[in-house]
């Protein structure tokens, strides 16, 4: 089955800095990589996904990347601001299906130093 | 954008006993439905997933005679934790997800908003 890597598993920045999340997984097959911002007792919300038709996707201050051959792929926030500080999660989903499952990566706590 | 609800948002029980959670999706047909258990500081993790009208289908080392799912309709799964015991206390969170093309993403999960559980 899929296995999705993440690092850091903390990660503290500057107010206004960047900040890179990377995970890898190991299922070939596996097509759609959606990033989810968790803040404490709440669900998981989605914040940008990419699919593996597109090594590139941005959305503001935010933007993934997705290496297929090296099975990698990574989140940027710029211009980084309090409100960013939360757990993000990287997933994997495999096969042409809505019904395919979503395994999550570890965990990103991202903290935002004013 | 979709919808979807859980209910109770946190629940208290003794051990022993069963705890039932259901997941709704409020505005869409949820022909699958997936629900996960998340531990402090822990990512999410997958348990199952509920087709509607089929048997769900456990992750390995789930015990799917203790997490008893049931999709009975198109909007609602249940998940009950029968004989809760407190290693059981953890955060559940549903997720369901359309076949349907537009406005709902084929492959887009939708998340409850989560269960906690606590089993003293």
């Amino acid at each position: 089955g899929e296995n999705v890597e993440q690092h850091p598993s903390t990660l503290s920045v500057q107010e206004g800095d960047s900040a890179v999340i990377k995970c890898t997984y190991s299922d070939s097959a596996s097509n759609y990589f959606p990033w989810y911002k968790q803040e404490l007792g709440k669900r998981p919300q989605l914040i940008i996904d990419i699919r593996s038709n597109v090594g590139e996707k941005k959305d503001q201050r935010i933007a993934v990347t997705l290496n297929k051959t090296a099975k990698h792929f990574s989140l940027h926030i710029t211009e980084t601001q309090p409100e960013d500080s939360a757990v993000y999660f990287c997933a994997a989903s495999g096969g042409y299906s809505s019904a395919s499952k979503i395994i999550f990566g570890s965990g990103t706590r991202l903290s935002i130093r004013p | 954008g979709a919808v979807v609800s859980q209910h109770p948002s946190w629940v208290i029980c003794k051990s022993g006993t069963s705890v039932k959670i259901e997941c709704r999706s409020l505005d869409f047909q949820a022909t699958t439905m997936f629900w996960y258990r998340q531990f402090p500081k822990q990512s999410l993790m997958l348990m199952a997933t509920s087709n509607e009208g089929s048997k769900a289908t456990y992750e390995q080392g789930v015990e799917k005679d203790k997490f008893l799912i049931n999709h009975a309709s198109l909007t609602l799964s249940t998940l009950t934790v029968t004989s809760a015991h407190p290693e059981d206390s953890s955060f559940y969170i549903c997720s369901a997800s359309d076949v349907e093309v537009g406005r709902i993403r084929r492959d887009t999960q939708y998340f409850g908003p989560g269960t906690r559980l606590t089993v003293l």
